[in-house]
């Protein structure tokens, strides 16, 4: 079945520093969608970037996501870390198949500090 | 104002019990599901629904039944509650099923069951 990994579970960064948070995934699809969800604490998770077309870049709100067909990966960057953007980014996966569910990575919680 | 709204927000259970998780949405969805998230694990997908028609069931379990009274509802009833049940359970919902739509969440139900 599909399966989205997300090595890092807390990373913890300077404000002003660059975010990578890395997103590996597997399916037999080969439309696959991924997507990268952000949850702020007492909020409802809500999409930050989606793509399905490789080797394209794909931003918002001051972050950026490239989906690598290739090597199956779809990291989140952002050149300069604010304390706002301290939250819990998941990243997830749509490989349509039979029933077009999202596949979830176990998130990775993002700390950024003064 | 919520799109999604799910009630309660907070439900403490004991085990043997019956509850019933509430969601309603408000943007004119077609397609809505359910996703759970136990303690250290991901989000993951339950069930699916379009125009009130169970469309997928991933859950091993018949304790857990969706309802769907309206197009804009999809409760959950969890009979016979275990403590393993304890977790947070997200509403979603899409414009449609069967694409690869945007899933716009819930801000959840945090069950706890003792």
């Amino acid at each position: 079945g599909d399966s989205v990994t997300q090595k890092e579970g807390l990373v913890t960064l300077t404000e002003g520093l660059p975010v990578m948070l890395n997103c590996t995934y597997q399916t037999i699809y080969s439309n696959a969608f991924l997507f990268w969800y952000v949850h702020y604490l007492n909020e409802s998770p809500r999409l930050l970037l989606k793509s399905s077309t490789d080797n394209k870049r794909t931003e918002h709100q001051g972050f950026h996501a490239t989906l690598h067909k290739s090597s199956s990966s779809f990291h989140l960057q952002k050149s300069s870390a604010q304390l706002s953007d301290s939250a819990l980014y998941y990243c997830a996966l749509n490989s349509g198949g039979s029933n077009y569910k999202l596949t979830f990575g176990k998130g990775t919680l993002l700390t950024v500090t003064p | 104002d919520p799109k999604i709204i799910q009630k309660p927000k907070y439900l403490v259970a004991v085990t043997g019990s019956e509850k019933i998780l509430i969601c309603e949405q408000y943007l004119g969805h077609n397609a809505m599901y359910w996703y759970r998230q136990s303690a250290k694990k991901p989000l993951e997908f339950m069930f699916s629904y379009s125009y009130q028609k169970l469309m997928d069931n991933q859950t091993a379990s018949s304790r857990f039944q969706p309802q769907s009274s309206k197009k804009n509802h999809l409760d959950l009833q969890i009979t016979a509650l275990k403590p393993d049940d304890s977790a947070t359970y997200f509403c979603a919902s899409s414009q449609d099923w069967g694409d690869f739509a945007e899933q716009f969440f819930g801000p959840g139900t945090r069950l706890t069951v003792l």
